[in-house]
């Protein structure tokens, strides 16, 4: 199975929306609702930001919201802050009943 | 509150076999809702999946690890564990162990701290 495809970087103001895009196939991204989001600091263990494309956790700000098209899964983070600075990384469950991670993202808030 | 703890040792010499393990606690590993996994983060790199497990011992591995992995689980420890054999110093990475809800969505909710692992002679 092959790495989802992600942007290796992104970047935006304070307050401003940015959107981090994650690319599989039809046995993956495209074939199932099962994309996740996951939040990533220096040094920390990966956090759930998204699950099942769309669906935000318990404690996860409503400022992150996810969509999907075709073979292709999108994270949109709204009112940027210095805080959501991290490395950020798209998961999907696959048709041979694995997972399969996209290779990140690094989010610079300027 | 479930919690998540990888066990192991953190240098192993190449060609030999990496072990860890993952204490489960605030829940059953007996879960109907869960499976269970290990995930790796070389230094510097994305997150890779290695594999999970269920309580009944069904496993799933990535196709690209499949012929050196093994992941095994202990219920009435409530334990699960990783072997990965003839390790080399591509292996060296930050291994987490991981609780996958199924069912009702297919994510990870749950992470252990993570602990590294090096391979060198």
């Amino acid at each position: 199975q092959s790495a989802l495809t992600q942007p290796a970087s992104v970047s935006g103001s304070p307050g401003q929306s940015i959107t981090i895009s994650c690319t599989g196939t039809s046995s993956d991204v495209g074939g199932y609702n099962y994309v996740s989001w996951y939040q990533q600091h220096p040094g920390k263990a990966p956090k759930l930001m998204i699950y099942d494309v769309s669906s935000r956790p318990s404690g996860v700000s409503n400022r992150f919201s996810g969509s999907k098209s075709g073979n292709t899964a999108s994270l949109t983070i709204s009112g940027l802050q210095a805080e959501d600075e991290a490395d950020y990384y798209c998961s999907s469950y696959t048709s041979i009943s694995t997972w399969v991670f996209g290779g990140g993202t690094k989010l610079t808030v300027l | 509150q479930l919690q998540l703890q990888e066990s192991g040792p953190g240098l192993v010499k190449p060609s030999e076999t990496l072990s860890l393990t993952c204490t489960v606690s605030g829940g059953s590993i007996s879960s109907s809702s869960s499976y269970w996994g290990w995930i790796r983060q070389p230094p510097g790199k994305g997150l890779e999946w290695i594999g999970t497990i269920y309580y009944s011992g069904s496993t799933y591995y990535n196709p690209s690890l499949k012929s050196r992995v093994t992941i095994s689980v202990d219920t009435s420890k409530n334990q699960f564990s990783l072997k990965l054999s003839s390790v080399t110093a591509a292996d060296t990475a930050v291994y987490y162990c991981a609780r996958l809800k199924i069912l009702t969505g297919y994510y990870v909710d749950y992470w252990g701290q993570g602990t590294l692992v090096t391979v060198s002679s």
